[in-house]
């Protein structure tokens, strides 16, 4: 099973400060079709996970801007680039590129 | 806006079984892989399995083999989720989740489920 993992696993930041999460992979993602299916979830406490970015870099429908992904084969990153109030939860990684599908332990972003 | 809805929450014994559903609020979900993927209190995710649009093919996760099965209802656009052999450890939140292009675009409220004697 590809294993993936986050760093850090807790980051206290500062309103309006950027905030960034690793997450690296134990196999390169690079599907045989070219594309790369690692992906990045949200989730707020007491609420379902939501999807932020896909394929690495695709913010998905009514993610706002400030929030980017980029990275490859092995290694990625979120970004966010002034951190709102809103934005406080965990952050999970996720990889759709092989059977099973596996996530990130998880980074709790808290407002220091 | 489309929701996934799910049933509610479960209270099984040890060595019970649990069937939960999911639906779409308002969009047929007869065209999308779904999953299902258990969250246990205060801990990560954990994917379980994916059943295709027709529900005719399946891929469960090791740790599940041998005692889930999901299934679909093409007609109602609804899919389920059952767990067998039940035990303490699965107590969790279990989510239902569309998959778009190999990605979890949509996620139900999530199911409690609690094992207990």
């Amino acid at each position: 099973d590809i294993v993936l993992t986050q760093t850090p696993l807790s980051s206290p930041v500062i309103l309006g400060q950027p905030a960034s999460i690793s997450c690296r992979s134990s196999e390169s993602l690079l599907h045989g079709n070219g594309d790369t299916y690692l992906s990045w979830l949200h989730q707020r406490p007491g609420q379902p996970p939501r999807l932020l970015i896909y394929k690495i870099s695709n913010r998905f429908s009514g993610v706002p801007d400030r929030f980017s992904g980029s990275g490859a084969e092995t290694d990625f990153t979120l970004k966010i680039n002034r951190v709102e109030p809103e934005d406080v939860g965990v952050y999970y990684c996720m990889q759709a590129t092989q059977f099973p599908r596996t996530f990130g332990q998880g980074t709790k972003v808290e407002i220091k | 806006q489309v929701q996934l809805v799910q049933s509610g929450t479960e209270v099984k014994k040890p060595g019970a079984s649990v069937k939960i559903y999911c639906n779409s609020s308002a969009h047929t979900l007869s065209d999308h892989y779904m999953h299902w993927v258990r969250q246990a209190p205060g801990q990560g995710l954990e994917w379980m399995g994916i059943i295709n649009p027709s529900g005719d093919n399946v891929n469960y996760s090791q740790p599940f083999q041998g005692r889930v099965a999901m299934s679909r209802d093409t007609s109602t656009s609804t899919v389920y989720l059952e767990l067998s052999g039940l035990r303490s450890e699965d107590t969790a939140v279990y989510y239902c989740v569309r998959a778009g292009d190999q990605y979890f675009d949509l996620w139900g409220q999530g199911t409690p489920v609690t094992v207990s004697s």
